[in-house]
């Protein structure tokens, strides 16, 4: 079984949209949780940080369900330049970062 | 704002010959990271350097050998390279302290081709 797992998409939604994201993870102990975004022929770059309560930055929403082992990210209002792939990241006790395979967002005009 | 910088940017390579991917971190960062990522497999980890001085296999480790010259630098190399090592390599890097909210940044990525 993956540590990581995503829905691989693609996503297709038009510009003003509201979409969300789902990732769950394996292992009960891990410790930290992000969303990474990365563009085309580039590197992987911090979104933002999950936490236990939620979190909110400006258009986007993440969310974490410890006990479902559950991550979420919702973003609206979506806008051209979100277009991107969506990676769901856990950090495990063992100081280790599992990346899932990524959702792929295309914000259609 | 130099980061995680990897060298070279592209390379390509023919089935048995070798090379070594560099990469240097001027965060202070004390974990360093190798990863390869490949279509529809996500990233990968092939080494990871916990701290200067320590070295431990991830993932995929086979066929490739890493060296961590100094706090900064983390290199990766390929001793024989085989088409199958065809992909997009990422160092990356983290502090990793006490504080559960340590992030990982990456290098722009190297993208190799072995024929």
């Amino acid at each position: 079984r993956k540590e990581v797992e995503q829905d691989p998409g693609p996503f297709n939604v038009p510009e003003g949209a509201t979409v969300a994201f789902n990732c769950t993870y394996s292992n009960s102990a891990s410790q930290s949780f992000f969303w990474y975004r990365q563009d085309c022929r580039k590197e992987p770059k911090l979104l933002m940080s999950v936490y236990s309560s939620g979190n909110e930055d400006g258009r986007f929403t993440a969310q974490l369900n410890r006990a479902s082992q559950y991550i979420s990210l919702l973003i609206r209002d979506s806008k051209l330049s979100d277009s991107a792939t969506y990676l769901c990241v856990v950090r495990t006790t063992g100081n280790q970062f599992y990346f899932g395979t990524g959702t792929s967002l295309t914000v259609i005009p | 704002n130099a980061g995680v910088t990897q060298t070279p940017k592209f390379q390509v390579l023919k089935t048995g010959q070798s090379m070594t991917l560099q990469c240097a971190q001027d965060m202070n960062h004390n974990s360093m990271y190798w990863y390869r990522q490949d279509p529809g497999m996500g990233l990968r980890l092939i080494y990871y350097s916990a701290s200067e001085g320590t070295t431990d296999k991830g993932e995929v480790p086979n066929g490739y050998n890493v060296s961590r010259l100094n706090k900064r630098e983390f290199s990766l190399r390929l001793e024989s390279a085989a088409p199958s090592q065809t992909s997009v390599y990422f160092c990356a890097s983290t502090k990793l302290d006490s504080s559960s909210g340590n992030t990982i940044y990456f290098g722009e990525g190297s993208w190799l081709t072995v024929v």
